[in-house]
């Protein structure tokens, strides 16, 4: 158990709709970081935030956008969407700011859009 | 943008096999980190490497930097179906960003 709690772990939605994906880090991480896992993109990077902050930006769709609270929880909203958005997405936390700490990561939503 | 290539992408072998994993940059890594993912669950970190040539050691598995940072390996010893999973390396330097390779995902049959 890495310490990092997502939700739902499962997600079945029609094109077009919208989706809200939560993360909950290890308690003492600042750090999130949310991730995309395709058969044929891989591990992509889509943003980081530290401590309520985005630092970092991959190459996260328009229709995607992120936030995380004051409490730390994070999360990703996916709207309009569309057959090519289904995917594994996972997030993580770290305690450093930087990308060179160890990321904790949870086990992901899959997200399925028909 | 900094590519991180993965070779080999499939690797089949029987347990008791050696295996050698590869990775590759564009440019020089600041740092490299090695995960494994098996089925069902996200990455979880084996070892991170800082200098050029240096080498870690985790039971059976060997992680090798290469001298000018720019690849590095992973080679496993007498492999066990337990080591099955996708294994990813991934550079992050002070990019506030944790880039993955494209992965190789390695089934150790018994």
């Amino acid at each position: 158990d890495s310490g990092v709690t997502q939700t739902p772990k499962h997600l079945i939605t029609a094109t077009g709709q919208r989706v809200t994906l939560r993360c909950s880090p290890r308690s003492g991480d600042l750090s999130v970081y949310w991730y995309q896992q395709s058969l044929d993109q891989g591990l992509q990077f889509l943003i980081h935030y530290y401590n309520g902050e985005e630092r970092a930006k991959g190459n996260i769709l328009e229709r995607f956008s992120a936030q995380q609270f004051p409490d730390l929880h994070s999360e990703l909203n996916l709207s309009s969407l569309e057959l090519g958005d289904s995917a594994l997405y996972f997030c993580a936390s770290s305690t450093r700011t930087s990308g060179t700490g160890e990321l904790f990561f949870g086990e992901g939503s899959r997200l399925t859009v028909l | 943008t900094q590519l991180l290539e993965q070779s080999p992408q499939f690797l089949s072998i029987q347990e008791g096999e050696n295996l050698t994993v590869y990775c590759n940059s564009s440019s020089v890594f600041s740092s490299l980190q090695w995960y494994r993912q098996e089925p069902g669950e996200g990455p979880v970190l084996l070892v991170t490497v800082v200098t050029g040539g240096e080498v870690k050691k985790l039971k059976r598995l060997t992680f090798q930097f290469g001298d000018a940072r720019k690849d590095s390996s992973l080679h496993i010893t007498a492999a066990q179906p337990g080591d099955t999973g996708l294994y990813l390396c991934a550079e992050g330097g002070a990019t506030n960003k944790l880039i993955f390779g494209t992965g190789t995902l390695l089934a150790v049959q018994p």
